[in-house]
């Protein structure tokens, strides 16, 4: 049971629009603390898509954008491509915990 | 151009210690950020180890805290990870990577390596 929720999996159709979201408590996400949200493609390391809950890093299209609202946080992908399927996942800090990610969510392009 | 490279035995035995190296180049560890392990097990998802801070200050996932420890070797620019009483449940994929500090995620990641445990 991860400290993070998200759902374990969601889908979309090529150009629509598919959000992820990423549910924590008053210790983590709640307390103030940053999430980040990571893309990872079958068989190779994650890579960060979105920092401190809505930035994203040189190279990410803006097709990915991140919110944050009380104890919880979701990512949003824009014009859906076959390439985005992936694994996501989210990460925040944890005032007993330190760093935790979710679960992950599976996303299929149908 | 940031790199970082996991290194160590694919196969390690049961209450054994499980020992990996993470070469980093493009960067010197001991001029700043948090440097940590991730792992991955086989169809699951990421669970945080551990990571140092570029002064050396180690911080534990509660839940391994008793069985890991990190250190660095600034002299080869490389940070390492030991896993003690190893079982079959620490069998996954280990990812070494680098962050900012907790505001930032973690911005350049390993390839990974499989470590499998079994006798």
């Amino acid at each position: 049971q991860s400290v993070l929720t998200q759902p374990p999996s969601v889908s979309g159709a090529p150009g629509q629009r598919v959000t992820i979201s990423c549910t924590g408590s008053n210790t983590n996400i709640g307390a103030g603390y940053d999430v980040h949200w990571y893309q990872q493609l079958p068989g190779t390391a994650p890579k960060l898509l979105i920092y401190g809950n809505n930035n994203r890093p040189s190279g990410v299209p803006d097709r990915f954008s991140g919110s944050k609202s009380g104890t919880s946080a979701s990512l949003a992908i824009t014009g859906l491509q076959a390439e985005d399927e992936a694994d996501y996942y989210c990460q925040s800090y944890d005032s007993g915990l330190s760093w935790v990610f979710g679960g992950g969510t599976k996303l299929t392009v149908l | 151009q940031v790199q970082l490279q996991e290194s160590g035995p694919g196969l390690v035995k049961p209450s054994e210690t499980l020992s990996l190296t993470c070469a980093v180049s493009g960067y010197s560890i001991s001029s700043g950020y948090y440097w940590g392990w991730i792992r991955q097990p086989p169809g699951k998802g990421l669970e945080w180890i551990g990571s140092i801070y570029h002064s050396g200050s180690t911080y534990y996932n509660p839940s391994l805290k008793s069985r890991v420890t990190i250190s660095l070797d600034t002299s080869k620019n490389q940070f390492s990870l030991k896993l003690s009483s190893v079982t079959a449940a620490d069998t996954a994929v280990y990812y070494c990577a680098r962050s900012r500090g907790h505001s930032y995620g973690f911005d350049y990641w390993g390839q990974g390596t499989l470590v499998t445990v079994s006798s």
